[in-house]
């Protein structure tokens, strides 16, 4: 089964600071892979995807993430984050080998930016 | 386009009863997930269904937990004889029938249950 892992989890940063998520990812066949963003109270809204082409995926509000297959990693970035950021981000991966879509999610980083 | 619509939004049980969950999917969407995220947790897959279909539920607990997609109306998931341990929030999400897996979930604002 394939698993997802967040080792930041909760990160300080102050505002205008540069921004990278670490996710890793353990499956030997092909993903699709997500980060989503939850702020507080709300659902959790889609920041980007990689299905296939490009390895390095531009997303909503300036972020980007960089599929390394050789790594199993699809790191988050941001090159300067923004109070409005401070939010919870959460890493996905859908196998496709098993046939649906469901998601495997990491435990999440909690990103406080500091004003 | 509404999105995916969650009811309610918080729930409160006490130990013993029972919980209904609601998750009326985005229109034209007929893939329904249901995910449950416990404090200081990540989401954990626990059900997939499609209409009158359960396809994968490999992440239901064996008792007291039971989904259903009817062919009309919403998805439910039930939790039977509710304890402590089923606070958390529960999450749906749906996606639109497609031939391959390239397709992006789209997330309800959740119900928050909470049992005492």
């Amino acid at each position: 089964a394939q698993s997802v892992s967040q080792h930041n989890h909760h990160v300080i940063l102050s505002e205008a600071a540069s921004l990278e998520l670490g996710c890793n990812y353990s499956y030997g066949g092909t993903v699709n892979l997500f980060w989503y963003v939850q702020y507080p109270g709300q659902h959790l809204q889609l920041l980007l995807k990689y299905f296939s082409g490009d390895p390095l995926v531009k997303g909503i509000k300036g972020f980007e993430a960089e599929f390394i297959k050789s790594k199993f990693s699809f790191n988050l970035r941001k090159p300067s984050v923004q109070w409005s950021d401070t939010a919870e981000y959460f890493c996905a991966v859908n196998a496709l080998n098993f046939g649906n879509e469901k998601l495997t999610f990491g435990t999440g980083t909690r990103l406080t930016i500091i004003p | 386009n509404a999105g995916v619509m969650q009811n309610p939004r918080h729930l409160v049980r006490r130990r013993g009863q029972e919980a209904r969950l609601r998750c009326s999917p985005m229109k034209g969407h007929s893939h329904v997930y249901w995910y449950r995220q416990l404090p200081e947790e990540g989401l954990k897959f626990m059900v997939y269904l499609q209409k009158e279909n359960i396809i994968d539920e490999s992440g239901m607990p064996k008792e007291r937990f039971s989904a259903e997609f009817p062919k009309e109306g919403p998805s439910i998931l039930r939790i039977q004889q509710v304890v402590r341990g089923d606070s958390a929030a529960y999450f749906c999400a749906s996606s639109p029938p497609s031939e391959g897996s390239n397709t992006e979930a789209f997330f309800g604002q959740g119900t928050r249950l909470t049992v005492v």
